[in-house]
């Protein structure tokens, strides 16, 4: 049973460039949350897909922006690059909206130049 | 602003002692708490949940205490192994809202 899978494990990028980030939730989890966790900080909310929408975002500028396809997979897609956008960028999967437990991917750790 | 607030920042314990973590909260409505445990280099691991109809839960050598009227819970890691070595975080999620609001995170350290 395959657990939630994110791609690139790292990612080098200068200020200015988009950079797009990938997401497989766990095995029969159709919901997929984002969230940016910088260096010796918890993660911070980005947003939250279900049934391919976007349901909550967080206070995040609008360069942030995402999608999911039909198979729960999910994108996570950042313009503009900032170098206050190098961080950890996680995925957690979970099974509908609610109070559910939401299980992390390793991360994709985004280095801005 | 921070919705849920940790302590202590760090701490280091012996082997076998039992390091013990606090989180607070102001929002009401949450209704979830989880705790997850981080390694270097990994996304974080899901450890315990607790409900406030729950004063206290056990898994293992991880035991959650919750007090609903101080919105205040923590985290008990008994009998401590170097293996335990890692960062905390503690977490809330609202029943109408739901994403986790994360803690700053504790960094533990169990000497052996």
């Amino acid at each position: 049973d395959a657990g939630v899978t994110q791609s690139p494990t790292h990612l080098i990028k200068t200020r200015g460039q988009q950079v797009t980030l990938r997401c497989s939730p766990k095995s029969g989890h159709d919901t997929v949350s984002w969230y940016q966790q910088a260096l010796g900080q918890g993660p911070q909310f980005i947003f939250q897909y279900y049934e391919e929408e976007e349901r909550q975002r967080g206070n995040f500028p609008d360069r942030f922006s995402g999608h999911q396809f039909p198979n729960y997979s999910s994108e996570l897609n950042v313009n503009a690059l900032l170098l206050g956008d190098s961080a950890l960028y996680l995925c957690a999967s979970s099974l509908g909206l609610g109070l559910t437990e939401q299980f992390f991917g390793p991360g994709t750790r985004l280095t801005v130049l | 602003q921070q919705q849920v607030k940790q302590s202590p920042q760090s701490l280091i314990v012996q082997k076998g002692g039992i390091p013990i973590i606090n989180c607070a909260y102001e929002n009401t409505a949450f209704d979830y708490f989880p705790w997850y445990q981080q390694f270097p280099g990994k996304g974080p691991a899901l450890l315990i949940a607790i409900r406030p109809d729950v004063s206290e839960k056990k898994e293992g050598r991880f035991t959650i205490s919750f007090n609903k009227s101080a919105k205040q819970f923590s985290l008990h890691i008994m009998d401590s192994q170097p293996g335990d070595s890692a960062t905390y975080f503690c977490a809330a999620m609202g029943s109408n809202d739901y994403k986790l609001s994360f803690g700053a995170g504790t960094t533990v350290t169990v000497r052996a």
